[in-house]
Parts: C-alpha cells; sequence; structure tokens
C-alpha cells in the first residue's frame, strides 16, 4: 500500500524567497513519485516526476525536487517564488497499474 | 493537441435529480481515471478503467454512483439520486500505455441544492 504525507496545508513565503514544500511517502514497492500544481479553477498539472536514475528531478516553472530513499521523501524547491507560484501543490506516489495514490495539498502563499 | 475534456463545466441541480458528467479522454490513452475533489476529503479516486474494463471501482462512495466507458474516447459518471453532499468537483484524467502520468481535465464543479 503506498500513502503521502504533505506537512503544512499551507505555506506562505515572500515574492523571491526560498520555496520548500515537503513530502514523505510510503510505499511497499520502489515508488514513481510526482508533484502536481492546480491553479484555481483548473485541473491539476503534472510539474515534475521520478521514476528512476537521477534523484534530483528538474521539472516546469523552475521547480525541483529530489527523491532521498533513506528519508522517504520527495521535497519540492524553487530559489525564488513568484507571485505566479501561488496554486496547491500535491505530491503524489505510484501504486500500480497506473493509479496514484495523492497527499492531502499544500497551498502556496505568495506575497509581494 | 487537445487535453482530457470534461462537460459540463458547472452543473447545479436539485437534490433527488439525475446528474450525468461526461469525460473525453486524451487520444491514445488507455487508462481513465474519475476523481472527488472536496475541501474536507481532498482528492479521492472514485474508479479507474483500463482498455475500457473497470478495475478499481472501491472509491465509489454508494449504489447512487455509477460510471461507464463504453468506448475508448468516452466515459459518464452519474449520480441517481443526487443530494447536497454529492456537491464537489469531479475530475477525469487519463493516461498513456505503460505510464504512470496522469493528464486531468478542467473538472465539473457540482453543486446540488
Amino acid at each position: 500500500a503506498q500513502s503521502v504525507t504533505q506537512l503544512g496545508s499551507h505555506v506562505s513565503v515572500s515574492e523571491g524567497a526560498l520555496v520548500l514544500l515537503r513530502c514523505n511517502y510510503s510505499s511497499s514497492v520502489p515508488p514513481y513519485l510526482f508533484w502536481y500544481v492546480q491553479y484555481p479553477n483548473q485541473g491539476l498539472q503534472l510539474l515534475l516526476k521520478y521514476t528512476t536514475g537521477a534523484t534530483l528531478v528538474k521539472g516546469i516553472n523552475g521547480f525541483e525536487a529530489e527523491f532521498k530513499k533513506s528519508e522517504t521523501s520527495f521535497h519540492l524547491t524553487k530559489p525564488s517564488a513568484h507571485m505566479s507560484d501561488a496554486a496547491e501543490y500535491f505530491c503524489a506516489v505510484s501504486g500500480g497499474y497506473s493509479t496514484l495514490t495523492f497527499g492531502k495539498g499544500t497551498m502556496l502563499l505568495v506575497s509581494p | 493537441d487537445a487535453g482530457v475534456i470534461q462537460s459540463p463545466r458547472h452543473e447545479v441541480t436539485e437534490m433527488g435529480q439525475e446528474v450525468t458528467l461526461r469525460c473525453k479522454p486524451i487520444s491514445g490513452h488507455n487508462s481513465l481515471f474519475w476523481y472527488r475533489q472536496t475541501m474536507m476529503r481532498g482528492l479521492e479516486l472514485l474508479i479507474y478503467f483500463n482498455n475500457n474494463v473497470p478495475i478499481d471501482d472501491s472509491g465509489m462512495p454508494e449504489d447512487r454512483f455509477s460510471a461507464k466507458m463504453p468506448n475508448a474516447s468516452f466515459s459518464t459518471l452519474k449520480i441517481q439520486p443526487s443530494e447536497p453532499r454529492d456537491s464537489a468537483v469531479y475530475f477525469c484524467a487519463s493516461t498513456p500505455p505503460e505510464q504512470d502520468t496522469q493528464y486531468f481535465g478542467p473538472g465539473t464543479r457540482l453543486t446540488v441544492l
């Protein structure tokens, strides 16, 4: 069975500050890990994913995430926040048969 | 390329009425997923299909909910009768063969009065 825990339902940063959104997972098999972003009144959009190979994964809009097996973590970072990054972010783990188990989501708030 | 298409985008209905939500997956994708999103429960997987066959419907909340996929390019999610607690945003997503990445539609916002 798979599960995902996202620490913090809301994260607030100032424009230009570092963004760090935390995700820990549990999986009985080698995981595939995903980050999705949801802008208001829209569907979820893939930011990045880890399958195998390099543990530092780069995605769209300057985001990246690092798979750390020993910590069962897949935290999402961006060096400098932009107002347009304000959205809800979901971490997910693959459970086989293409199914994904999603975390509860973290709302990122960016202030000027 | 067109993404996942859902209709209607918004639906307002009265308790007891039948509601049908529609989804057209991306051409060539062979898995389709229906999700429900609420503030209280987050994103819940209701049912998914592989090659038009329902694989897991354990997330369907009760017998009032049913889903069909008559062909590779169309799926419906039906609620009969609808209740106010069914108010939510319903998403459809599809995946290409042999891949895990899900592509989401824009969602249908359902309000049951």
